[in-house]
C-alpha cells in the first residue's frame, strides 16, 4: 500500500523568507502523481502544484516550486517570497495514476508565516 | 463559475443515529471523491462517484456509503453512528476522466459532531 509521509508538524517562517517543506512516500508504481494541496484556516483546500513522475523536470508555479527525488521517493514543497497569506495546513498527496479521485495524503505540516 | 458545494455545514448527532451529508459538484465535474478528516488519522478517502458508479472505495465500514445523482450531486449516508465518526468530511470535485487524475476542488467541508 502507498504511503506519504511529513515529518513536519509544524514550521514556522519570517515573510519574504524561504521555507522548504518535507515529504516523502512509498510506492512500488512507476508512474504517479504527485500534490501539494494547501488548507487555510477557513478549511477550503486548494490546489498548490502537482508533479507527474514521468517528468524530471521540476514544476514550479509562481513562488512555489518542487524538489522532486524519484530515486530517493522525495518530493519537497518550497515556497519563496514566503506571505502572511501563506499560512495553513500543507498536505502532500499522491495518485497512482490507477484511479482518478484517489488521493493518499500526508498528515500534514502547519505552516505560520510571521511579520 | 459556482464552487464545490456541502451542507450542511454543521451538525451534530447523539451515537446510533444515521446522518445524510450533501455534496453539489463544480457545473460539468463528472466525479465526486469524499474524505474524512480528523486530528488522529488526518485525511483519508472514502469513496469516489463517476456517472452515478462508485469507482473507488477506501476502507471503511460498510455503515459508511454514498450515491451519486444524475445531476453528479453526491450525498455520503453514515448509519449507527459512533464516536470516532466525528470529523470534518470533505468532497472533491473533478472532471473525472481522462488519463491523468485531475485537479481535484474541495468544498468547505461539513462538521459532524456525535455525542
Amino acid at each position: 500500500a502507498q504511503t506519504v509521509t511529513q515529518s513536519q508538524p509544524e514550521m514556522s517562517v519570517q515573510e519574504a523568507e524561504t521555507v522548504t517543506l518535507s515529504c516523502t512516500y512509498d510506492t512500488s508504481e512507476n508512474n504517479y502523481y504527485l500534490f501539494w494541496y494547501k488548507q487555510p484556516p477557513s478549511r477550503q483546500m486548494i490546489l498548490v502544484i502537482r508533479q507527474e513522475a514521468y517528468k524530471q523536470q521540476n514544476a514550479t508555479e509562481n513562488r512555489f516550486s518542487v524538489n522532486f527525488q524519484k530515486a530517493a521517493k522525495s518530493f519537497s514543497l518550497k515556497i519563496s517570497d514566503s506571505q502572511l497569506g501563506d499560512t495553513a495546513m500543507y498536505f502532500c498527496a499522491f495518485n497512482d495514476g490507477g484511479s482518478q479521485g484517489n488521493l493518499i495524503f500526508g498528515k500534514g505540516t502547519k505552516l505560520s508565516v510571521k511579520p | 463559475k459556482a464552487g464545490v458545494t456541502q451542507t450542511p455545514r454543521y451538525l451534530i448527532k447523539t451515537r446510533g443515529q444515521q446522518v445524510t451529508l450533501s455534496c453539489s459538484p463544480i457545473s460539468g465535474h463528472r466525479s465526486v471523491s469524499w474524505y474524512q478528516q480528523t486530528p488522529g488519522q488526518g485525511l483519508q478517502f472514502l469513496f469516489e462517484y463517476f456517472s452515478e458508479t462508485q469507482r473507488n472505495k477506501g476502507n471503511f465500514p460498510g455503515r459508511f456509503s454514498g450515491r451519486q445523482f444524475s445531476n453528479s450531486r453526491s450525498e455520503m449516508n453514515v448509519s449507527t453512528l459512533e464516536l470516532g465518526d466525528s470529523a470534518l468530511y470533505l468532497c472533491a470535485s473533478s472532471l473525472g476522466s481522462g488519463g491523468a487524475p485531475n485537479e481535484q476542488f474541495f468544498g468547505p467541508g461539513t462538521r459532524l459532531t456525535v455525542l
